[in-house]
């Protein structure tokens, strides 16, 4: 059963700097997905990668994928407070499974 | 488009009583419904998988008894969970798409409580 890993769970930086989520899963995925949760909210969608090197931009976050290498990146630039959440990556075809999520804490 | 809800939004119960989460699709009718539960400061879980007018999928460890998935329509799932106890207590998430390799559009959760 395809397996998904997060690193690193906790992650706290400066405003302004730069950094990493990486996310490796286990086997062939045909898609993979990165969605942020607030604090007692659900998830929101942040992207849905599809083929291997697919990147997708929305604002401050670059999401990549590499099915070779079983390698997803979630590139975060400039960081501002507002980031401040917990990223799960997630991969899966009939059925999604989780990561154990990134929280991410932007000091102003 | 693609909006999911979910009622109650939260719900305290006593323990042994049992509670009835509903997951709706407002804007498209979803052929398959998924179930997660996300205990405090983890990761979410796969609880089943419903597809509409045939029995839900349980993951390995669910116990199909406690928590009943009815999937009667392709707009409405609900999940009871049956006897609950403290250990139930948790945030439960319901997703819908539109076929089982779509993307999943998430509700916005239930959080449940017993006492």
């Amino acid at each position: 059963e395809l397996k998904v890993e997060q690193n690193p769970l906790f992650l706290s930086m400066q405003e302004g700097k730069n950094y990493t989520i990486y996310c490796n899963y286990s086997t062939t995925s045909d898609r993979l997905y990165w969605y942020r949760q607030d604090p007692g909210k659900s998830l929101e969608s942040l992207f849905v990668l599809l083929s291997n090197g697919a990147v997708k931009q929305e604002g401050r976050l670059m999401a990549s994928l590499d099915t070779k290498a079983r390698l997803s990146t979630l590139h975060i630039t400039a960081a501002v407070h507002d980031l401040s959440a917990t990223y799960f990556c997630a991969g899966g075809d009939d059925k999604i499974i989780f990561g154990k999520g990134t929280r991410l804490h932007i000091l102003p | 488009g693609a909006v999911v809800s979910q009622h109650p939004s939260w719900v305290i119960c006593k323990s042994g009583t049992s509670v009835k989460i509903e997951c709706r699709s407002l804007d498209f009718q979803a052929t398959t419904m998924f179930w997660y539960r996300q205990f405090p400061k983890q990761s979410l879980m796969l609880m089943a998988t419903s597809n509409e007018g045939s029995k839900a999928t349980y993951e390995q460890g669910v116990e199909k008894d406690k928590f009943l998935i009815n999937h009667a329509s392709l707009t409405l799932s609900t999940l009871t969970v049956t006897s609950a106890h403290p250990e139930d207590s948790s945030f439960y998430i319901c997703s819908a798409s539109l076929a089982g390799r779509d993307t999943q559009y998430f509700g916005p959760g239930t959080r449940l409580t017993v006492l």
